[in-house]
Protein backbone atom coordinates (compact mmCIF):
# COMPACT_ATOMS: atom_id res chain seq x y z
CA UNK A 1 0.00 0.00 0.00
CA UNK A 2 1.45 3.40 -0.91
CA UNK A 3 2.52 5.56 2.01
CA UNK A 4 3.64 9.09 2.69
CA UNK A 5 7.29 9.13 3.72
CA UNK A 6 9.21 11.81 5.59
CA UNK A 7 12.88 12.48 6.22
CA UNK A 8 14.60 12.87 8.53
CA UNK A 9 12.76 11.18 11.37
CA UNK A 10 14.51 13.43 13.89
CA UNK A 11 16.27 16.74 13.31
CA UNK A 12 18.16 18.64 15.96
CA UNK A 13 19.14 22.20 15.13
CA UNK A 14 20.32 25.32 16.86
CA UNK A 15 18.15 28.37 17.20
CA UNK A 16 18.47 30.64 14.19
CA UNK A 17 19.45 27.88 11.79
CA UNK A 18 17.50 26.95 8.69
CA UNK A 19 15.95 23.51 8.42
CA UNK A 20 14.30 21.71 5.54
CA UNK A 21 11.90 18.90 6.24
CA UNK A 22 11.22 16.56 3.37
CA UNK A 23 8.17 14.57 2.39
CA UNK A 24 7.30 12.25 -0.46
CA UNK A 25 3.50 12.21 -0.82
CA UNK A 26 1.56 9.33 -2.33
CA UNK A 27 2.34 9.46 -6.02
CA UNK A 28 -1.11 10.11 -7.54
CA UNK A 29 -2.21 12.55 -4.84
CA UNK A 30 -2.79 16.15 -5.79
CA UNK A 31 -3.15 17.97 -2.47
CA UNK A 32 -0.38 18.28 0.09
CA UNK A 33 -0.33 19.52 3.66
CA UNK A 34 1.90 20.21 6.60
CA UNK A 35 0.68 19.93 10.17
CA UNK A 36 2.59 20.14 13.41
CA UNK A 37 2.09 18.89 16.94
CA UNK A 38 3.85 20.55 19.81
CA UNK A 39 4.36 18.09 22.66
CA UNK A 40 1.17 17.73 24.65
CA UNK A 41 -0.90 19.85 22.26
CA UNK A 42 -3.25 19.27 19.36
CA UNK A 43 -2.24 18.55 15.81
CA UNK A 44 -2.37 21.96 14.08
CA UNK A 45 -2.69 22.82 10.43
CA UNK A 46 0.14 24.82 8.87
CA UNK A 47 -0.38 24.94 5.12
CA UNK A 48 -2.01 23.27 2.16
CA UNK A 49 -0.59 23.14 -1.36
CA UNK A 50 -2.25 22.38 -4.66
CA UNK A 51 -1.32 22.94 -8.27
CA UNK A 52 2.12 24.20 -7.30
CA UNK A 53 0.95 26.92 -5.03
CA UNK A 54 -0.19 27.47 -1.48
CA UNK A 55 -3.96 27.03 -1.18
CA UNK A 56 -4.34 28.04 2.43
CA UNK A 57 -2.13 28.74 5.41
CA UNK A 58 -2.70 29.25 9.09
CA UNK A 59 -1.52 32.15 11.21
CA UNK A 60 1.29 29.92 12.41
CA UNK A 61 2.71 29.83 8.89
CA UNK A 62 4.48 33.16 8.96
CA UNK A 63 7.30 34.50 6.80
CA UNK A 64 9.76 32.13 8.42
CA UNK A 65 8.04 29.19 6.76
CA UNK A 66 7.95 28.23 3.11
CA UNK A 67 6.93 25.19 1.12
CA UNK A 68 8.08 23.91 -2.21
CA UNK A 69 7.53 21.04 -4.56
CA UNK A 70 10.90 21.11 -6.29
CA UNK A 71 10.24 18.07 -8.49
CA UNK A 72 7.45 15.64 -9.18
CA UNK A 73 7.81 13.73 -5.96
CA UNK A 74 9.16 15.79 -3.06
CA UNK A 75 7.31 18.31 -0.95
CA UNK A 76 9.42 20.33 1.45
CA UNK A 77 8.86 22.60 4.42
CA UNK A 78 11.57 25.13 5.14
CA UNK A 79 11.92 27.07 8.35
CA UNK A 80 14.26 29.95 7.67
CA UNK A 81 15.42 30.84 11.16
CA UNK A 82 14.28 28.38 13.76
CA UNK A 83 13.04 29.39 17.18
CA UNK A 84 12.77 27.32 20.34
CA UNK A 85 8.99 27.27 19.96
CA UNK A 86 9.31 25.58 16.57
CA UNK A 87 10.23 22.36 18.38
CA UNK A 88 7.45 19.94 17.46
CA UNK A 89 6.54 16.91 15.43
CA UNK A 90 5.88 17.94 11.84
CA UNK A 91 3.53 15.78 9.78
CA UNK A 92 3.20 15.82 6.05
CA UNK A 93 -0.07 14.61 4.54
CA UNK A 94 -1.51 14.17 1.09
CA UNK A 95 -4.93 13.55 -0.38
CA UNK A 96 -6.22 12.55 -3.79
CA UNK A 97 -9.17 14.87 -3.58
CA UNK A 98 -9.51 18.15 -1.72
CA UNK A 99 -8.89 18.88 1.95
CA UNK A 100 -12.36 17.83 3.06
CA UNK A 101 -11.59 14.24 2.13
CA UNK A 102 -9.32 11.72 3.77
CA UNK A 103 -5.74 12.74 4.19
CA UNK A 104 -2.90 10.28 4.52
CA UNK A 105 -0.16 11.14 6.95
CA UNK A 106 3.54 10.47 7.03
CA UNK A 107 5.37 9.27 10.14
CA UNK A 108 6.49 12.74 11.09
CA UNK A 109 9.76 14.53 11.67
CA UNK A 110 10.58 15.41 15.24
CA UNK A 111 12.27 18.81 15.18
CA UNK A 112 14.21 19.82 18.26
CA UNK A 113 15.52 23.38 18.40
CA UNK A 114 18.16 24.01 21.04
CA UNK B 1 -13.47 27.53 12.77
CA UNK B 2 -14.36 24.11 14.05
CA UNK B 3 -13.46 23.12 17.57
CA UNK B 4 -13.16 19.40 18.26
CA UNK B 5 -13.45 17.99 21.76
CA UNK B 6 -12.42 14.56 22.88
CA UNK B 7 -13.78 13.81 26.29
CA UNK B 8 -11.15 11.48 27.65
CA UNK B 9 -7.47 12.20 27.86
CA UNK B 10 -6.41 8.71 28.92
CA UNK B 11 -8.42 5.51 29.06
CA UNK B 12 -7.11 2.33 30.66
CA UNK B 13 -8.97 -0.92 30.22
CA UNK B 14 -8.47 -4.65 30.16
CA UNK B 15 -8.50 -6.91 27.13
CA UNK B 16 -11.99 -7.89 25.99
CA UNK B 17 -13.52 -4.78 27.54
CA UNK B 18 -15.62 -2.51 25.39
CA UNK B 19 -14.30 0.86 24.34
CA UNK B 20 -16.13 4.07 23.59
CA UNK B 21 -14.35 7.34 22.91
CA UNK B 22 -16.33 10.54 22.70
CA UNK B 23 -15.88 13.25 20.10
CA UNK B 24 -17.89 16.43 19.65
CA UNK B 25 -17.45 19.20 17.14
CA UNK B 26 -18.61 22.73 17.46
CA UNK B 27 -20.90 23.59 14.57
CA UNK B 28 -23.10 21.94 12.03
CA UNK B 29 -23.62 22.13 8.36
CA UNK B 30 -22.08 19.53 6.13
CA UNK B 31 -19.19 17.85 7.85
CA UNK B 32 -16.79 15.07 7.01
CA UNK B 33 -15.62 13.23 10.11
CA UNK B 34 -12.62 11.03 10.73
CA UNK B 35 -10.97 8.93 13.38
CA UNK B 36 -7.24 8.45 13.13
CA UNK B 37 -5.09 6.14 15.24
CA UNK B 38 -1.42 6.45 16.07
CA UNK B 39 0.21 3.27 17.34
CA UNK B 40 3.41 3.70 19.37
CA UNK B 41 6.20 4.79 17.07
CA UNK B 42 4.01 4.84 14.00
CA UNK B 43 2.26 7.46 11.92
CA UNK B 44 -1.34 8.59 11.96
CA UNK B 45 -3.52 6.03 10.20
CA UNK B 46 -7.11 6.48 9.11
CA UNK B 47 -9.42 4.21 11.11
CA UNK B 48 -12.69 5.27 9.57
CA UNK B 49 -14.52 8.18 7.99
CA UNK B 50 -18.01 9.53 7.58
CA UNK B 51 -19.05 11.65 4.62
CA UNK B 52 -22.76 10.92 4.22
CA UNK B 53 -25.32 8.12 4.32
CA UNK B 54 -25.57 5.53 7.08
CA UNK B 55 -24.54 7.30 10.30
CA UNK B 56 -23.02 4.09 11.64
CA UNK B 57 -19.73 3.57 9.89
CA UNK B 58 -17.41 0.63 10.16
CA UNK B 59 -13.68 0.93 9.95
CA UNK B 60 -10.65 -1.25 10.15
CA UNK B 61 -9.70 -3.53 13.04
CA UNK B 62 -13.29 -3.90 14.28
CA UNK B 63 -13.85 -0.24 15.06
CA UNK B 64 -17.07 1.60 14.32
CA UNK B 65 -18.35 5.11 14.88
CA UNK B 66 -21.76 6.68 15.04
CA UNK B 67 -22.54 10.13 13.71
CA UNK B 68 -25.33 11.85 15.64
CA UNK B 69 -26.01 15.12 13.91
CA UNK B 70 -28.28 16.50 16.62
CA UNK B 71 -25.55 16.02 19.20
CA UNK B 72 -22.65 17.13 16.99
CA UNK B 73 -21.00 13.87 17.96
CA UNK B 74 -18.99 11.13 16.31
CA UNK B 75 -18.14 8.57 18.96
CA UNK B 76 -15.79 5.69 18.33
CA UNK B 77 -16.55 2.21 19.61
CA UNK B 78 -15.08 -1.25 19.73
CA UNK B 79 -16.95 -4.08 21.45
CA UNK B 80 -13.89 -6.02 22.60
CA UNK B 81 -10.43 -4.48 22.68
CA UNK B 82 -7.11 -6.25 22.34
CA UNK B 83 -3.72 -5.39 23.73
CA UNK B 84 -2.71 -4.30 20.22
CA UNK B 85 -5.31 -1.50 20.35
CA UNK B 86 -3.02 0.41 22.70
CA UNK B 87 -2.55 3.68 20.83
CA UNK B 88 -3.54 7.31 20.65
CA UNK B 89 -6.84 8.05 18.94
CA UNK B 90 -7.66 11.34 17.25
CA UNK B 91 -10.99 12.61 16.08
CA UNK B 92 -10.86 15.07 13.17
CA UNK B 93 -13.40 17.17 11.31
CA UNK B 94 -13.06 18.93 8.03
CA UNK B 95 -12.89 22.66 8.59
CA UNK B 96 -12.95 24.45 5.24
CA UNK B 97 -9.53 23.81 3.81
CA UNK B 98 -8.02 21.70 6.57
CA UNK B 99 -8.65 19.08 9.19
CA UNK B 100 -9.22 20.20 12.77
CA UNK B 101 -8.14 17.65 15.31
CA UNK B 102 -9.17 16.87 18.82
CA UNK B 103 -6.52 16.66 21.52
CA UNK B 104 -6.37 12.88 21.28
CA UNK B 105 -7.16 10.07 23.69
CA UNK B 106 -4.48 7.68 24.83
CA UNK B 107 -5.86 4.18 25.17
CA UNK B 108 -3.92 1.64 27.20
CA UNK B 109 -5.12 -1.94 27.06
CA UNK B 110 -3.84 -4.22 29.78
CA UNK B 111 -3.38 -7.90 29.01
Amino acid sequence: EPEVTQTPSHQVTQMGQEVILRCVPISNHLYFYWYRQILGQKVEFLVSFYNNEISEKSEIFDDQFSVERPDGSNFTLKIRSTKLEDSAMYFCASSLRGPTYEQYFGPGTRLTVT
Amino acid sequence: AQSVSQHNHHVILSEAASLELGCNYSYGGTVNLFWYVQYPGQHLQLLLKYFSGDPLVKGIKGFEAEFIKSKFSFNLRKPSVQWSDTAEYFCAVNDDYKLSFGAGTTVTVRA
